[in-house]
């Protein structure tokens, strides 16, 4: 059955320094999204990425976090100053179209030092 | 402000027994209600997707219920395992922004021999 990977499973980085996050994708699925879980906490919306742009982001999605496609294969999220309150478990999904069903990947945890 | 309260916060029941979890939610445009199940450390999975024309939606020994006139949710567990022990965590999604999900806080089901 065709899964969302995600790599790293686990990232430890110091406070300031940058990450990035990857995630390939199911094949045919059109639609990429990040979520993240503060230990603890609900699970929270980032960013969904559609035709190679954003298409919608929350609050939590501000001018230190960024998502590309570069290679139309892996989907990546850059936090290019890290926070100690960054530190949370970060999650791509995937869905072919925009109201299906979201599946997915086994979560990044990134600690932040 | 698009909220999704669960309750209960946590439950233990006897492997066998059945159990009914609750979802709340204040979510306009309402465009779908998911129920997903997740593992401690692991990524969400699917159980069932309703839109606001379904009352109810089964996946084996899942049977999920909407009332979309008083906006409230049900997820019915029937002959628990242990394997169902796990967050059960509600979701829904606004009409008007269907990429972007709204996660409950989860019910954490604890099934004991």
């Amino acid at each position: 059955e065709p899964e969302v990977t995600q790599t790293p499973s686990h990232q430890v980085t110091q406070m300031g320094q940058e990450v990035i996050l990857r995630c390939v994708p199911i094949s045919n699925h059109l639609y990429f999204y990040w979520y993240r879980q503060i230990l603890g906490q609900k699970v929270e919306f980032l960013v969904s990425f559609y035709n190679n742009e954003i298409s919608e982001k929350s609050e939590i999605f501000d001018d230190q976090f960024s998502v590309e496609r570069p290679d139309g294969s892996n989907f990546t999220l850059k936090i290019r100053s890290t926070k100690l309150e960054d530190s949370a478990m970060y999650f791509c999904a995937t869905s072919a179209h925009q109201r299906n069903e979201q599946f997915f990947g086994p979560g990044t945890r990134l600690t932040v030092l | 402000k698009n909220q999704v309260e669960q309750s209960p916060q946590s439950l233990i029941i006897l492997e066998g027994k059945n159990c009914t979890l609750q979802c709340n939610y204040t979510v306009s445009p309402f465009s779908n209600l998911r129920w997903y199940k997740q593992d401690t450390g692991r990524g969400p999975v699917s159980l069932t997707i309703m839109t606001f024309s379904e009352n109810t939606k089964s996946n084996g020994r899942y049977t999920a219920t909407l009332d979309a006139d008083t906006k409230q949710s049900s997820l019915h567990i029937t002959a628990s395992q242990l394997s169902d022990s796990a967050s059960y965590i509600c979701v829904v999604s606004a009409g008007n922004a269907g990429n972007m999900l709204t996660f409950g806080g989860g019910t954490r089901l604890m099934v004991k021999p």
